[in-house]
C-alpha cells in the first residue's frame, strides 16, 4: 500500500459526459501529479500540483482540468469524453525534493462508453 | 524531447534463468532514474531510484544499475511472484518533476 488513494476504481459512462476522479496523497507529500495510462500510449504526465498551486503541466487536453485543495486532496475532471479518453488515471505524491520518489495510487479506470 | 525506450517488450522465463531489462534514455539533464513494477490492473509500484552513473541498487532479486545512457534490471533466480511489467522512468533537471516513462517490459516467469 503506497498510502496514495483515488476513487472511483471504475467509472463507466457515455460520451459527453463529465466525471470527477479524486485523489489524496500520502501524509505529508505535498505534490500530486496525474497521469494518464493507455494501452499504446504508456503512462503520460498530465499534471502537477504543488500545495494548492498548479505547478506543471503535460500533454493535458483543454477538456481536462485538475485542482488541490487546501487539505491536499486532489481532483482531476474531465469533461465532453470521447470513446479516446478510456484510460487508467494515476495519481501519485512526493514530498517536495528535487528526485523525490513518487509513490502511485490504485488507480482509476474509466470506460467511455 | 526526453525519451526512455525499454527492452525487450516482452520477456518470458523459466523460474531460475536470470536475464536483465534495459531502459534506454535521452535526457537534457538527469536528476534521477526511477524503476518501477506494475502488476495489471494496479498502480505502478516503486522499486529504485538511481541519480548517477556508477550507481547500483539491490533488493531481493532484484539490482538496478546506471550508466550515462542506460539502466540495466538484473533478475537473478527469478521466481513466477516477478511476473509483472517494470516500468522505467526519467526525471529531468531543472523545471517540472514530471516523470518520462518507457513503455514497460513484460515479464513472464514459468514455474
Amino acid at each position: 500500500d503506497s498510502g496514495v488513494t483515488q476513487t472511483p476504481k471504475h467509472l463507466i459512462t457515455a460520451t459527453g459526459q463529465r466525471v470527477t476522479l479524486r485523489c489524496s496523497p500520502r501524509s505529508g507529500d505535498l505534490s500530486v501529479y496525474w497521469y494518464q495510462q493507455s494501452l499504446d500510449q504508456g503512462l503520460q504526465f498530465l499534471i502537477q500540483y504543488y500545495n494548492g498551486e498548479e505547478r506543471a503541466k503535460g500533454n493535458i487536453l483543454e477538456r481536462f482540468s485538475a485542482q488541490q485543495f487546501p487539505d491536499l486532496h486532489s481532483e482531476l475532471n474531465l469533461s465532453s469524453l470521447e470513446l479516446g479518453d478510456s484510460a487508467l488515471y494515476f495519481c501519485a505524491s512526493s514530498v517536495e525534493l528535487a528526485g523525490a520518489t513518487q509513490y502511485f495510487g490504485p488507480g482509476t479506470r474509466l470506460l467511455v462508453l | 524531447e526526453d525519451q526512455v525506450t525499454q527492452s525487450p517488450e516482452a520477456l518470458r522465463l523459466q523460474e531460475g534463468e536470470s536475464s536483465s531489462l534495459n531502459c534506454s534514455y535521452t535526457v537534457s539533464g538527469l536528476r534521477g532514474l526511477f524503476w518501477y513494477r506494475q502488476d495489471p490492473g494496479k498502480g505502478p509500484e516503486f522499486l529504485f531510484t538511481l541519480y548517477s552513473a556508477g550507481e547500483e541498487k539491490e533488493k531481493e532479486r532484484l539490482k538496478a544499475t546506471l550508466t550515462k545512457k542506460e539502466s540495466f534490471l538484473h533478475i537473478t533466480a527469478p521466481k513466477p511472484e516477478d511476473s509483472a511489467t517494470y516500468l522505467c522512468a526519467v526525471q529531468a533537471r531543472g523545471g517540472s518533476e514530471k516523470l518520462v516513462f518507457g513503455k514497460g517490459t513484460k515479464l513472464t516467469v514459468n514455474p
